[in-house]
Protein backbone atom coordinates (compact mmCIF):
# COMPACT_ATOMS: atom_id res chain seq x y z
CA UNK A 1 0.00 0.00 0.00
CA UNK A 2 1.49 3.45 -1.05
CA UNK A 3 2.70 6.08 1.78
CA UNK A 4 3.86 8.87 2.84
CA UNK A 5 7.08 8.89 4.23
CA UNK A 6 8.77 11.51 6.20
CA UNK A 7 12.49 12.39 7.04
CA UNK A 8 13.50 12.55 9.95
CA UNK A 9 11.24 11.05 12.70
CA UNK A 10 12.92 13.74 15.11
CA UNK A 11 15.28 16.77 14.68
CA UNK A 12 16.80 18.54 17.78
CA UNK A 13 17.77 22.00 16.64
CA UNK A 14 18.84 25.48 18.69
CA UNK A 15 16.53 28.25 18.71
CA UNK A 16 16.93 30.78 15.57
CA UNK A 17 18.71 27.73 13.41
CA UNK A 18 16.70 26.78 10.28
CA UNK A 19 15.24 23.28 9.49
CA UNK A 20 13.95 21.51 6.73
CA UNK A 21 11.50 19.00 7.07
CA UNK A 22 10.89 16.43 4.44
CA UNK A 23 8.23 14.55 2.93
CA UNK A 24 7.72 11.95 0.60
CA UNK A 25 4.09 11.97 -0.75
CA UNK A 26 2.31 9.52 -2.30
CA UNK A 27 3.27 9.39 -5.91
CA UNK A 28 0.17 9.93 -8.43
CA UNK A 29 -1.28 12.52 -5.82
CA UNK A 30 -1.46 15.97 -6.41
CA UNK A 31 -1.73 17.92 -3.43
CA UNK A 32 0.27 18.49 -0.56
CA UNK A 33 -0.10 19.59 2.96
CA UNK A 34 1.47 20.13 6.10
CA UNK A 35 -0.25 20.28 9.64
CA UNK A 36 1.44 20.27 13.06
CA UNK A 37 0.30 19.31 16.72
CA UNK A 38 1.62 20.69 19.98
CA UNK A 39 1.71 18.37 22.29
CA UNK A 40 -1.06 17.51 23.51
CA UNK A 41 -3.35 19.57 21.62
CA UNK A 42 -5.08 19.55 18.59
CA UNK A 43 -3.45 18.94 15.18
CA UNK A 44 -3.71 22.18 12.85
CA UNK A 45 -3.59 23.13 9.51
CA UNK A 46 -0.64 24.97 7.96
CA UNK A 47 -0.56 24.92 4.49
CA UNK A 48 -1.83 23.58 1.08
CA UNK A 49 -0.08 23.41 -1.55
CA UNK A 50 -1.12 22.28 -5.31
CA UNK A 51 0.43 22.81 -8.91
CA UNK A 52 3.96 24.40 -7.71
CA UNK A 53 2.16 26.54 -5.62
CA UNK A 54 0.45 27.62 -2.09
CA UNK A 55 -3.11 27.60 -2.13
CA UNK A 56 -3.98 28.24 1.36
CA UNK A 57 -2.16 28.86 4.47
CA UNK A 58 -2.96 29.17 7.76
CA UNK A 59 -2.55 32.29 10.45
CA UNK A 60 0.70 29.74 11.64
CA UNK A 61 2.06 29.86 8.74
CA UNK A 62 4.24 33.11 8.74
CA UNK A 63 7.29 34.40 6.96
CA UNK A 64 8.99 32.31 8.75
CA UNK A 65 7.54 29.23 7.06
CA UNK A 66 8.23 28.27 3.54
CA UNK A 67 7.24 24.80 1.36
CA UNK A 68 8.82 23.59 -1.68
CA UNK A 69 8.29 20.83 -4.08
CA UNK A 70 12.11 20.76 -5.31
CA UNK A 71 11.48 17.85 -7.64
CA UNK A 72 9.14 15.34 -8.69
CA UNK A 73 8.74 13.58 -4.98
CA UNK A 74 10.05 15.47 -2.15
CA UNK A 75 7.88 18.33 -0.72
CA UNK A 76 9.32 20.27 2.20
CA UNK A 77 8.68 22.65 4.96
CA UNK A 78 11.58 24.99 6.00
CA UNK A 79 11.20 27.37 9.48
CA UNK A 80 14.33 29.64 8.85
CA UNK A 81 14.47 30.66 12.72
CA UNK A 82 13.42 28.51 14.97
CA UNK A 83 11.79 29.48 17.89
CA UNK A 84 11.13 27.16 21.22
CA UNK A 85 7.49 27.10 20.73
CA UNK A 86 8.19 25.65 17.07
CA UNK A 87 8.44 22.49 19.09
CA UNK A 88 5.59 20.39 17.65
CA UNK A 89 5.02 17.03 15.47
CA UNK A 90 4.99 17.92 11.76
CA UNK A 91 2.36 16.25 9.28
CA UNK A 92 3.10 15.82 5.86
CA UNK A 93 -0.22 14.71 4.02
CA UNK A 94 -1.38 14.00 0.02
CA UNK A 95 -4.12 13.51 -1.82
CA UNK A 96 -5.30 13.21 -5.11
CA UNK A 97 -7.68 15.33 -5.22
CA UNK A 98 -8.69 18.67 -3.08
CA UNK A 99 -11.52 18.93 -1.04
CA UNK A 100 -13.24 21.30 -2.86
CA UNK A 101 -13.45 19.27 -5.50
CA UNK A 102 -14.65 16.18 -4.01
CA UNK A 103 -14.06 13.14 -1.31
CA UNK A 104 -10.38 13.94 -0.36
CA UNK A 105 -9.15 11.35 1.60
CA UNK A 106 -5.85 12.62 2.65
CA UNK A 107 -2.92 10.47 3.58
CA UNK A 108 -0.63 11.60 6.46
CA UNK A 109 2.83 10.45 7.13
CA UNK A 110 4.09 9.42 10.49
CA UNK A 111 5.35 12.86 11.33
CA UNK A 112 9.07 14.60 12.19
CA UNK A 113 9.18 16.04 15.99
CA UNK A 114 10.97 18.83 15.96
CA UNK A 115 12.49 19.93 19.16
CA UNK A 116 13.46 23.51 19.55
CA UNK A 117 16.15 24.08 22.57
CA UNK B 1 -5.63 30.61 24.66
CA UNK B 2 -5.39 27.20 24.61
CA UNK B 3 -4.50 25.04 27.32
CA UNK B 4 -1.03 22.98 27.16
CA UNK B 5 -1.68 19.65 27.56
CA UNK B 6 -5.43 18.67 26.90
CA UNK B 7 -7.12 16.10 28.87
CA UNK B 8 -9.00 13.66 26.47
CA UNK B 9 -12.36 12.15 27.01
CA UNK B 10 -11.57 8.93 26.94
CA UNK B 11 -14.47 6.01 26.21
CA UNK B 12 -14.01 2.78 27.15
CA UNK B 13 -15.46 -0.29 25.67
CA UNK B 14 -15.83 -3.98 25.74
CA UNK B 15 -14.39 -5.64 22.95
CA UNK B 16 -17.44 -6.57 20.39
CA UNK B 17 -19.82 -3.77 21.43
CA UNK B 18 -20.36 -0.74 19.82
CA UNK B 19 -18.71 2.28 20.02
CA UNK B 20 -20.22 5.95 19.42
CA UNK B 21 -17.90 8.86 19.40
CA UNK B 22 -18.87 12.13 19.32
CA UNK B 23 -17.99 15.64 18.11
CA UNK B 24 -19.60 18.74 18.28
CA UNK B 25 -18.61 21.34 16.12
CA UNK B 26 -18.72 25.22 15.89
CA UNK B 27 -19.31 26.66 12.35
CA UNK B 28 -22.83 26.47 11.05
CA UNK B 29 -20.89 27.34 7.45
CA UNK B 30 -18.83 23.72 7.60
CA UNK B 31 -19.97 22.11 4.87
CA UNK B 32 -17.62 19.28 4.64
CA UNK B 33 -16.53 16.87 7.60
CA UNK B 34 -14.15 14.06 8.01
CA UNK B 35 -13.30 11.43 11.20
CA UNK B 36 -9.55 10.57 11.42
CA UNK B 37 -8.13 8.04 13.87
CA UNK B 38 -4.20 8.71 15.36
CA UNK B 39 -2.56 5.79 17.07
CA UNK B 40 -0.09 6.54 19.61
CA UNK B 41 3.13 8.21 17.69
CA UNK B 42 1.59 7.74 14.13
CA UNK B 43 0.01 10.33 11.88
CA UNK B 44 -3.92 10.85 11.64
CA UNK B 45 -5.28 8.13 9.40
CA UNK B 46 -8.44 9.07 7.56
CA UNK B 47 -11.42 7.18 8.48
CA UNK B 48 -14.68 8.21 7.16
CA UNK B 49 -16.15 11.62 5.44
CA UNK B 50 -19.39 13.14 5.04
CA UNK B 51 -20.68 16.54 3.15
CA UNK B 52 -23.08 18.50 4.61
CA UNK B 53 -26.12 17.65 2.53
CA UNK B 54 -26.03 14.48 4.02
CA UNK B 55 -27.16 12.48 7.11
CA UNK B 56 -25.46 9.46 7.15
CA UNK B 57 -22.43 7.73 5.83
CA UNK B 58 -21.48 3.93 6.24
CA UNK B 59 -18.15 2.56 5.64
CA UNK B 60 -16.56 -0.43 6.72
CA UNK B 61 -17.52 -1.18 10.08
CA UNK B 62 -18.46 2.57 10.42
CA UNK B 63 -20.84 5.05 10.24
CA UNK B 64 -21.09 8.77 10.60
CA UNK B 65 -23.74 10.91 12.02
CA UNK B 66 -24.59 13.92 10.81
CA UNK B 67 -26.86 16.73 12.72
CA UNK B 68 -26.82 20.04 11.34
CA UNK B 69 -29.14 21.42 13.11
CA UNK B 70 -27.27 21.03 16.75
CA UNK B 71 -23.71 21.04 15.15
CA UNK B 72 -22.97 17.18 15.69
CA UNK B 73 -21.06 14.56 14.44
CA UNK B 74 -20.83 11.28 15.61
CA UNK B 75 -18.89 7.99 14.44
CA UNK B 76 -20.46 4.52 15.34
CA UNK B 77 -18.15 1.89 15.02
CA UNK B 78 -19.48 -1.50 14.93
CA UNK B 79 -17.87 -4.71 16.89
CA UNK B 80 -15.38 -2.85 18.66
CA UNK B 81 -12.24 -4.51 18.07
CA UNK B 82 -8.54 -4.09 20.31
CA UNK B 83 -6.51 -2.22 17.06
CA UNK B 84 -9.51 0.12 17.67
CA UNK B 85 -7.77 2.03 20.19
CA UNK B 86 -6.60 5.12 19.54
CA UNK B 87 -7.57 8.64 19.26
CA UNK B 88 -10.55 9.04 17.38
CA UNK B 89 -11.12 13.28 15.70
CA UNK B 90 -13.65 14.86 13.54
CA UNK B 91 -12.36 17.61 11.37
CA UNK B 92 -14.34 20.82 9.78
CA UNK B 93 -14.10 22.66 6.23
CA UNK B 94 -15.80 25.15 4.61
CA UNK B 95 -15.48 23.52 0.86
CA UNK B 96 -13.32 25.17 -1.31
CA UNK B 97 -10.43 26.35 1.80
CA UNK B 98 -8.17 23.98 4.10
CA UNK B 99 -7.69 27.71 5.48
CA UNK B 100 -10.99 26.74 7.35
CA UNK B 101 -10.11 23.28 8.71
CA UNK B 102 -10.47 23.50 12.40
CA UNK B 103 -10.01 19.79 13.98
CA UNK B 104 -11.67 18.67 16.86
CA UNK B 105 -9.37 17.73 20.32
CA UNK B 106 -10.59 14.47 19.86
CA UNK B 107 -11.94 11.32 21.90
CA UNK B 108 -9.16 8.64 23.33
CA UNK B 109 -10.87 4.89 22.52
CA UNK B 110 -9.95 2.16 24.85
CA UNK B 111 -10.86 -1.28 23.88
CA UNK B 112 -11.23 -4.13 26.63
CA UNK B 113 -10.23 -7.24 25.32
Amino acid sequence: EPEVTQTPSHQVTQMGQEVILRCVPISNHLYFYWYRQILGQKVEFLVSFYNNEISEKSEIFDDQFSVERPDGSNFTLKIRSTKLEDSAMYFCASSAVGASVGTDTQYFGPGTRLTVL
Amino acid sequence: GESVGLHLPTLSVQEGDNSIINCAYSNSASDYFIWYKQESGKGPQFIIDIRSNMDKRQGQRVTVLLNKTVKHLSLQIAATQPGDSAVYFCAEIISGGYQKVTFGIGTKLQVIP
